[in-house]
């Protein structure tokens, strides 16, 4: 199986703009969770998405939205860029259909930089 | 509520052993253990359920003690491609299909 596919993997932006990432899940699973990762930071949970709906959302402005598709694909939104957005963005694939957390397969990433 | 992951950073000759814990002030569920290598994602090692038994595979496992509410991950005999960065993600018994994470053990296996 092909694994977690994420695009573009590098970014440069300037403040103010929008971006918007996209991430393809494994075939067959219909879970995508997106991360933001910062030195020292760890992973911090933006949103969790099943089935084109969202099921869960972390703690980050109205800035960041995302999005599925019926195919299970998802795009992630950044709009009025700020420098502290600048991070690594992962996305992680799931099957979404036990009660609790399947095992993540994480895609590559997309490395946003804002200046 | 993010998970307190024990120590920062821990540098080890080839063949020691470490230990790596995970403490959370909330009722787990469960416990994932990933290690992202430089550059690299998080690869999935372990998960532990409450009520499940302690789990490994190779020289690298895990231990769950729900009523502490941590978790520990034990490496043994340490290879070289032992060296990373570990996570572990909680899921509280309230979450929904979220994991919350620590801020991760640096790991580093000199030769």
């Amino acid at each position: 199986k092909a694994g977690v596919t994420q695009t573009p993997r590098y970014l440069i932006k300037t403040r103010g703009q929008q971006v918007t990432l996209s991430c393809s899940p494994i075939s067959g699973h219909r879970s995508v969770s997106w991360y933001q990762q910062t030195p020292g930071q760890g992973l911090q949970f933006l949103f969790e998405y099943f089935s084109e709906t969202q099921r869960n959302k972390g703690n980050f402005p109205g800035r960041f939205s995302g999005r599925q598709f019926s195919n299970s694909r998802s795009e992630m939104n950044v709009s009025t860029l700020e420098l502290g957005d600048s991070a690594l963005y992962l996305c992680a694939s799931s099957a979404g259909t036990s009660g609790s957390t399947d095992t993540q397969y994480f895609g590559p990433g997309t490395r946003l930089t804002v200046l | 509520q993010q998970p307190v992951q024990s120590p920062q950073a821990v540098i080890l000759r080839e063949g020691e052993d470490a230990v790596i814990n995970c403490s959370s002030s909330k009722a787990l569920y469960s416990v994932h253990w990933y290690r992202q290598k430089h550059g690299e994602a998080p690869v999935f090692l372990m998960i532990l359920l409450k009520g499940g038994e302690q789990k490994g595979h190779d020289k690298i496992s895990a231990s769950f003690n729900e009523k502490k509410q941590q978790s520990s991950l034990y490496l043994t005999a340490s290879q070289l491609s032992y060296s990373g960065t570990y996570f572990c993600g909680t899921e509280g018994e309230d979450s929904n299909y979220q994991l919350i994470w620590g801020a991760g053990t640096k790991l580093i296996i000199k030769p």
